[in-house]
This record gives C-alpha cells, sequence and structure tokens, in this order.
C-alpha cells in the first residue's frame, strides 16, 4: 500500500486478554518503530526494528509486551495479560534510513475494560 | 525517557498571528524533526533539521537549530485555523543507531 497501515483501527478487550496489533510498513522501509500514546500525552517509545539488526527493546514497559518483525516487513506487537492502564493508542511508524523522516500509520486504540 | 521537551504545553492564538513552539533536549544529536498530529490522527512530518544546520526554512514553517543549547524552535507564520493540531519534536542520540524519542508536544490552537 501507499502508506502505513494498522490494525485493527479500535480494539476493546477484557482486562487479563491477550491482544495482537498488527503494522505494514511501507515497502521497502528497512526501520519499523512502535510508539504508544495515552490520551492527550506525548510519544512514549516501545520497540524499534532495524533491517537485520537485532531490534531494540529498551522502550518495552514489561515483560508482557513483546514484538516481532517478519520478514523484514509486517511486525505485531502482542500485549499478554491486558491491565487497564494498557489503554492507548498504540502507534506504528516506519522510514526508509534510520535516522530519516517517519511515516505513521493512524494506529491501533486499544481499551480495556 | 523523553528526549525532547517542548514549550509552551499549549498555545492559543488568533489567525494570521505568529505561533512560536520550542524544544529542548539532553543528549548530543544526529538530527532533529518536527511533527504534526491533527486530533485523533497519526503524526505527520513537517521538517528535518539536521545538528550542522542552524536554521531551515519550508513553506509558513521555519526552524531553527542552536545545538550549543540543546534547542530548537518552529515558527509558524501567518497562522490559519487548519494549523490547529499538536506538533512534536523528535530526536536521535548522536550515538549508533538510535531510534527517534519524542516530547510530549506543544497543542496549538488557531481562532479564526
Amino acid at each position: 500500500g501507499a502508506g502505513v497501515s494498522q490494525s485493527p483501527s479500535n480494539k476493546v478487550t477484557e482486562k487479563g486478554k491477550d491482544v495482537e496489533l498488527r503494522c505494514d510498513p511501507i515497502s521497502g522501509h528497512t526501520a519499523l518503530y512502535w510508539y504508544r500514546q495515552s490520551l492527550g500525552q506525548g510519544l512514549e517509545f516501545l520497540i524499534y526494528f532495524q533491517g537485520n539488526s537485532a531490534p531494540d527493546k529498551s522502550g518495552l514497559p514489561s515483560d508482557r509486551f513483546s514484538a516481532e518483525r517478519t520478514g523484514g516487513s509486517v511486525s505485531t506487537l502482542t500485549i499478554q495479560r491486558t491491565q487497564q492502564e494498557d489503554s492507548a493508542v498504540y502507534l506504528c511508524a516506519s522510514s526508509r534510513t534510520s535516522p530519516g523522516e517517519l511515516f505513521f500509520g493512524e494506529g491501533s486504540r486499544l481499551t480495556v475494560l | 525517557s523523553q528526549q525532547g521537551e517542548e514549550d509552551p504545553q499549549a498555545l492559543s492564538i488568533q489567525e494570521g498571528e505568529n505561533a512560536t513552539m520550542n524544544c529542548s533536549y539532553k543528549t548530543s544529536i544526529n538530527n532533529l524533526q518536527w511533527y504534526r498530529q491533527n486530533s485523533g490522527r497519526g503524526l505527520v512530518h513537517l521538517i528535518l533539521i539536521r545538528s550542522n544546520e542552524r536554521e531551515k526554512h519550508s513553506g509558513r514553517l521555519r526552524v531553527t537549530l542552536d545545538t550549543s543549547k540543546k534547542s530548537s524552535s518552529l515558527l509558524i507564520t501567518a497562522s490559519r485555523a487548519a494549523d490547529t493540531a499538536s506538533y512534536f519534536c523528535a530526536t536521535d542520540r548522536n550515538s549508533g543507531n538510535t531510534p527517534l524519542v519524542f516530547g510530549k508536544g506543544t497543542r496549538l490552537s488557531v481562532i479564526a
């Protein structure tokens, strides 16, 4: 596609359930980022993939969070045993080079009841 | 952790006025970028300024960078109601292949 695609756009889940969020970056972009944005707040860095290098996981808030990027393209962010404080918009971005201009998806809004 | 911090947190101006937002950061950087976010949407890249540049223009946008003070400013001239959005600065640490870290943003309201 022409831009970064994220799914689902909205997800409502119950506390304790696992969720998977998907990001389809722009074709050819080697860098992929996940950020989290709580209501009215800035972006919190979660994880960063760059080419074939080991991902930078330094922003993941707990071991309930994990992410993978298959074949250097699509990425999945998994949150296990969701908590109410996980409620936020999860934003994915990709870039052709790093550092470089980031292209963002529209985000996945997660609500944990 | 937050690398850049924008100031002010919120700014309200009349249409036609200029809007200035500031960003301060903590460590040496390769470049600094500014992004815009309309409510509930993804971020859109506005401008990138490299650490060896001091000023850059793009349309009604003017960005300055002062690496000695570790600060940057974004000026929007002749503001329009459509400029209403949140504006974020983002930096990468000048130490290897590091991710972009964003500040908390400035919420700009332009009143028609």
